[in-house]
């Protein structure tokens, strides 16, 4: 069983779209994170979610919004795509404190 | 605000090597350092996990170290090989609970 699990794994879409890419863990952890993984391969995070309540938001444009229905789910909307948000998305879930972050395959954003 | 740096950024070293990988954080007040592994094109592999309670973390080839006095975390890797070839990231968890990466090293292990 996949423990984070994203999809899609690719998309590509034209400037000014819409998407979305969920996300789904099993582990039965509290905490949800999205992070950006940019051309340089520098991981940063989005966002994090602990029990379905936002904690942090790294000044992420508001273009980009994370909703999470429950706690095993945490999908991420981009709206009006542009082209500097192609890059590589990851999800990732832990304990809070002290336990294994764990990361989704990642999805492979292109807009063109 | 957590950083996180990694050094070197690229090594490419022959088989059979034992390989130190560095990383260093500027704010001592960490739960715990994580080392991942990442195959181009892939996700993120957990290597070992230290909890700032630890001093190191052995799993196989691989031995992890902390200090958090001096902000530092290595990475030895024993008899490298061809399959260790990855990008290691290392990631650091402070008073957020957020994982802060550094940029990574790029390791090459030639036959």
């Amino acid at each position: 069983d996949t423990a984070v699990s994203q999809t899609p794994k690719y998309l590509v879409t034209q400037m000014g779209n819409d998407k979305s890419i969920k996300c789904e863990q099993n582990l039965g952890h509290d905490t949800m994170y999205w992070y950006k993984q940019d051309s340089k391969k520098f991981l940063k995070i989005m966002f994090s979610y602990n029990n379905k309540e936002l904690i942090i938001n790294e000044t992420v444009p508001n273009r980009f919004s994370p909703k999470s229905p429950d706690k095993a789910h945490l999908n991420l909307h981009i709206n009006s795509l542009e082209l500097g948000d192609s890059a590589v998305y990851f999800c990732a879930s832990s304990q809070v404190v002290n336990t294994e972050a764990f990361f989704g395959q990642g999805t492979r954003l292109t807009v063109v | 605000k957590q950083e996180v740096t990694q050094i070197p950024a690229a090594l490419s070293v022959p088989e059979g090597e034992n390989l130190v990988l560095n990383c260093s954080f500027t704010d001592s007040a960490i739960y715990n350092l994580q080392w991942f592994r990442q195959d181009p094109g892939k996700g993120l592999t957990s290597l070992l996990l230290i909890q700032s309670s630890q001093r190191e973390q052995t799993s196989g080839r691989l031995n992890a170290s902390l200090d958090k006095s001096s902000g530092r975390s290595t990475l030895y890797i024993a008899a490298s090989q061809p399959g260790d070839s990855a990008t290691y990231l290392c990631a650091a968890s402070g008073g957020s609970y957020i994982p802060t990466f550094g940029r990574g090293t790029s390791l090459i292990v030639h036959p």
